[in-house]
C-alpha cells in the first residue's frame, strides 16, 4: 500500500513551453501533497505545500505565478511549469501524506525528470 | 526543526548490519525521528520513525539513545539494493514539512 504515482517520469521540452506533472496517490487518500525539486548532486528542497481544495502554500524563493499547482482532488496534485527555462532542469518529486492519529507520513512518487532545452 | 548531522558517506559488505548514525542533540521533547533513503534516480522511500523508544519493522531497526540526542539505523543484513543515500530528519508529529539535510552515501560492497 502508500504507492504514489508520477506522469511523465521524464520530459524534454523547449524553452518557453509549459510542462505539466501529475502526481497520484492510488490506494489512499492523501490530506496534503508536497511537491519537491532536486537538482544534481544536492538534496531534496520543498517547493510548495498543497492540500485538496485550497490554494498551495509556496516556500519562500519559489515563484508561485511560475510553477502553478492544482489539486483537484484527495488523489490528484499537478504542478505546472509554465514558460519554462533551462534552468528549471530538475528532478521534479510529489509525495502524499496520510494524516491519522498513529502515524503522520509521506510517501513519495519516483520522480519525473524535466530538461529544458 | 533540529538539525542532524550525519557522516557523508559509509561502505558496509554485503550481507554484513549496516549502522548508520545521526546526531540530534538539539531535539526537543516532542520531535520525532524520521528514516528516508533514496535510492539514485529515484524518489525517497520511508523506513521508520520513532519518538524516543526503539522501533523495527521489516527494513529496519532505530535505535534512539536515553537522552534523544542520537539515534543509529540499522539494517540488519545489507544486500546491494540498499545502495542509497539516507535522510535522518528531525519533525514534530503533524508537522507537514521535511527538511531534508545531505544524508548518508550508503554503498554496499559486494
Amino acid at each position: 500500500g502508500a504507492v504514489v504515482s508520477q506522469h511523465p517520469s521524464w520530459v524534454i521540452c523547449k524553452s518557453g513551453t509549459s510542462v505539466k506533472i501529475e502526481c497520484r496517490s492510488l490506494d489512499f487518500q492523501a490530506t496534503t501533497m508536497f511537491w519537491y525539486r532536486q537538482f544534481p548532486k544536492q538534496s531534496l528542497m520543498l517547493m510548495a505545500t498543497s492540500n485538496e481544495g485550497s490554494k498551495a502554500t509556496y516556500e519562500q524563493g519559489v515563484e508561485k505565478d511560475k510553477f502553478l499547482i492544482n489539486h483537484a482532488s484527495l488523489t490528484l496534485s499537478t504542478l505546472t511549469v509554465t514558460s519554462a527555462h533551462p534552468e528549471d532542469s530538475s528532478f521534479y518529486i510529489c509525495s502524499a501524506m496520510i494524516a491519522s492519529t498513529s502515524t503522520d507520513t509521506q510517501y513519495f512518487g519516483p520522480g519525473t525528470r524535466l530538461t529544458v532545452l | 526543526d533540529a538539525k542532524t548531522t550525519q557522516p557523508p558517506s559509509m561502505d558496509c559488505a554485503e550481507g554484513r548490519a549496516a549502522n548508520l548514525p545521526c546526531n540530534h542533540s538539539t531535539i526537543s521533547g516532542n520531535e520525532y525521528v524520521y528514516w528516508y533513503r533514496q535510492i539514485h534516480s529515484q524518489g525517497p522511500q520511508y523506513i521508520i520513525h520513532g519518538l524516543k523508544n526503539n522501533e523495527t519493522n521489516e527494513m529496519a531497526s532505530l535505535i534512539i539513545t536515553e537522552d534523544r540526542k542520537s539515534s543509529t539505523l540499522i539494517l540488519p543484513h545489507a544486500t546491494l539494493r540498499d545502495t542509497a543515500v539516507y535522510y535522518c530528519i528531525i519533525t514534530y508529529f503533524g508537522n507537514e514539512k521535511l527538511t531534508f539535510g545531505t544524508g548518508t552515501r550508503l554503498t554496499i560492497i559486494p
